[in-house]
């Protein structure tokens, strides 16, 4: 079975741009979250969906959004890039909401210029 | 406030040795989880696993163990017999107030050498 995937795999951006991430949970996993892992730190929590519903979000300003599609699929956006901005950014999905590991992808990586 | 220290940054060991990672944590939480994961240099976390709080008994899975004690909000990862494919980044991880929301410690880099 095939593990959870994002693209695009590095994205190289400059100041105020926007950009879009993608992932795709495991099969049958209707939750995914979006967390940010800045070099040398560990991965901070963005966002998580769940059944298609905003059911949390981390401590990040509203240049930050996402959403989750009927597939389960979700998108990351982030508007107005700063510098501070670039970093790896991890996608996970779970079966269920609460307690149930995440599985995470390999990541994005994002530069911003 | 919950919160996971990873007091060590860089452990070096050469192949072969035990080496143990620790994990203290802080949580409001009368029950909760606790989980590792491994980073490799490919950037993507792998799920080792899921600690209940009720559960203290020690848990070994083929070279891996890990040891849980409430009592010192501890949850130690030992690695016996390293070998070079451990080499990689391992964070302790705990859910934020109940929820599906991890929080992650700062990262252990364990580098094995040959």
């Amino acid at each position: 079975d095939a593990g959870v995937t994002q693209s695009p795999t590095h994205l190289i951006k400059t100041r105020g741009q926007h950009v879009t991430l993608r992932c795709s949970p495991i099969s049958g996993h209707k939750s995914v979250s979006w967390y940010q892992q800045v070099l040398g730190q560990g991965p901070q929590f963005i966002f998580q969906y769940y059944e298609k519903e905003e059911r949390g979000r981390g401590n990040f300003p509203d240049r930050f959004s996402a959403r989750q599609f009927p597939n389960y699929s979700s998108e990351l956006n982030v508007n107005a890039l700063l510098l501070g901005d670039s970093a790896l950014y991890l996608c996970a999905s779970s079966f269920g909401l609460v307690y149930n590991e995440q599985f995470f992808g390999p990541g994005t990586r994002l530069t911003v210029l | 406030a919950q919160k996971v220290t990873q007091a060590q940054t860089e452990i070096s060991v050469v192949e072969k040795e035990d080496v143990t990672l620790d994990c203290v944590y802080e949580t409001r939480d009368t029950t909760y989880y606790l989980f590792w994961y491994k980073q490799p240099p490919s950037g993507e976390l792998v799920f080792l696993i899921r600690r209940n709080s009720f559960d203290e008994q020690n848990e070994i899975s083929g070279r891996y163990s890990w040891n849980f004690q409430k009592s010192t909000s501890s949850f130690n990862f030992t690695i016996t017999a390293s070998q070079v494919v451990d080499s990689a980044v391992y964070f302790c991880a705990l859910p934020m107030d109940s929820s599906y929301k991890l929080i992650f410690g700062s990262g252990t880099r364990l580098l094995v050498r040959p």
